[in-house]
């Protein structure tokens, strides 16, 4: 069955280094989410791409975060430098062009200590 | 007021009880879809309304339009339905992304 596949599953990382996730959507999916969903809070979203762009990246904190899909296909997440704060769970979902439903990896758990 | 408020926050049934978890929306949607997260897992797309009812299993999900209102039903819960229920909703004005309620944590005791 096709899945969104998501690495790490956990990633500990020292305050200030910098720390990337990668996605991969199911085949043939052109839209693209990453989430950030802090612990006892439902997920909001960073940044959304329709194939290669960018269609949101309003809640994205561009000061640290960037994310790319450079051929439209998998996606990574980098944070550069991590802050305490960036501690969360990070899923990643795909859906196809023009498709409501969206389908989720299993996340990227993130601690910063 | 968030966009998405859902009721419960948290909810401790017996095995064999009936569930009903509520959710409110306040913009309009292409879609309402329940989702289930397990402690520390990913999450999994229960159900997606655009109108009606739909069941799967013990899973009932409704929808009303009129009223922005949907619900999550689980007749016959069992231990293994503990997790989070997350209600959102997607609308094509947004892009289709979602926006997520905060969540109703089961726990159900044997």
């Amino acid at each position: 069955e096709a899945e969104v596949a998501q690495s790490p599953r956990y990633k500990i990382t020292e305050k200030s280094q910098a720390v990337a996730f990668w996605c991969d959507p199911i085949s043939g999916h052109a839209t693209l989410y990453w989430y950030r969903q802090i612990l006892g809070q439902g997920p909001e979203l960073l940044v959304q791409f329709q194939d290669e762009s960018v269609v949101d990246d309003s809640q994205l904190p561009k000061d640290r975060f960037s994310a790319e899909r450079l051929k439209g296909v998998d996606s990574t997440l980098k944070i550069q430098p991590a802050e305490l704060g960036d501690s969360a769970m990070y899923l990643c979902a795909s859906s196809s062009q023009g498709g409501t439903e969206a389908f989720f990896g299993q996340g990227t758990r993130l601690t910063v200590v | 007021k968030n966009e998405v408020e859902q009721s419960p926050q948290n909810l401790t049934a017996q095995e064999g009880e009936f569930i009903t978890i509520n959710c409110s929306y306040s913009v309009g949607i292409s879609a309402l879809h329940w989702l289930q997260q397990h402690p520390g897992g990913g999450i999994v797309s229960l159900f997606m309304l655009s109108s009606g009812k739909k069941k799967h299993g013990r899973l009932i999900a409704t929808i009303n339009i009129q009223e922005k209102h949907s619900s999550l039903h689980i007749t016959a819960s069992h231990p293994r339905d503990s997790a989070v229920y997350i209600c959102a909703v997607s609308g094509r004005a947004a892009g289709n992304k979602l926006t997520f309620g905060g969540g109703t944590r089961v726990l159900v005791k044997p």
